[in-house]
């Protein structure tokens, strides 16, 4: 079983819709918690970060944790076209690791128009 | 704003040779990662370092060794390549001084073994 596990994908939705990644782990040392977005071929490219339980938003999207159920998620609400991509959700690793993420298997978005 | 820089972006070796890949961290970031990506794997974190220090180590092999130097690249020397090493290497930094762990990635290489 990976360390991050995130919800089966490819994932479709319609555009101007709201799309829902979820992502859980297992290490409940792990103190903070990212969504990356990954085009094919190119590098990830940070959306959000989020450390403390509860929602954070930043423009379209929002993210949530709750350290409790070891759960995090990401909503991308009037989702665009252009938001068609691999989102990875990352964990830090706990214990003396600093900084060290692991990642989860991705999950593919497809936004049609 | 800058950002991280990776050299070179393309690479392609022989079984056996080796390579040797370049970080530029972003500016004042003191902290910095290795990551190998596999066609259609997540990201695996093999190396970091922190004020020229290795901070932490993971699925590296014993093949590939990494340094940071005192204006804070680093390099990733990679020996005896085989074919399994194809992948996309990235780096990231992130300033651990200010108390963030968040990390911004770097263009990657990609570098292809034949």
């Amino acid at each position: 079983q990976k360390e991050v596990e995130q919800n089966s994908g490819p994932l479709s939705v319609p555009e101007g819709a709201i799309a829902s990644l979820n992502c859980t782990y297992s290490d409940r040392g792990s103190q903070s918690f990212f969504w990356y977005r990954q085009y094919s071929g190119k590098s990830p490219e940070l959306i959000m970060f989020i450390y403390s339980n509860g929602d954070k938003e930043d423009g379209r999207f929002t993210a949530q944790l709750n350290k409790a159920s070891q759960y995090v998620s990401l909503l991308i609400r009037d989702s665009q076209p252009s938001d068609s991509a691999t989102y990875l959700c990352a964990a830090t690793a706990g214990g003396t690791s600093y900084g060290k993420l692991t990642f989860g298997q991705g999950t593919i978005l497809t936004v049609h128009p | 704003a800058a950002g991280v820089i990776q050299s070179p972006r393309h690479l392609i070796k022989e079984k056996r040779e080796t390579a040797t890949l370049k970080c530029y961290p972003i500016p004042r970031h003191d902290t910095v990662y290795w990551y190998q990506q596999g066609p259609g794997q997540d990201p695996q974190f093999l190396i970091s370092f922190y004020e020229k220090m290795q901070s932490d180590k993971g699925s590296i092999p014993d093949r590939f060794s990494a340094q940071q130097f005192s204006d804070y690249h680093s390099e990733l020397n990679m020996s005896s390549l085989e074919l399994g090493d194809s992948a996309l290497y990235f780096c990231a930094s992130s300033p651990r001084t200010s108390g963030t762990d968040t990390q911004y990635f770097g263009p990657g290489t990609r570098l292809t073994v034949l």
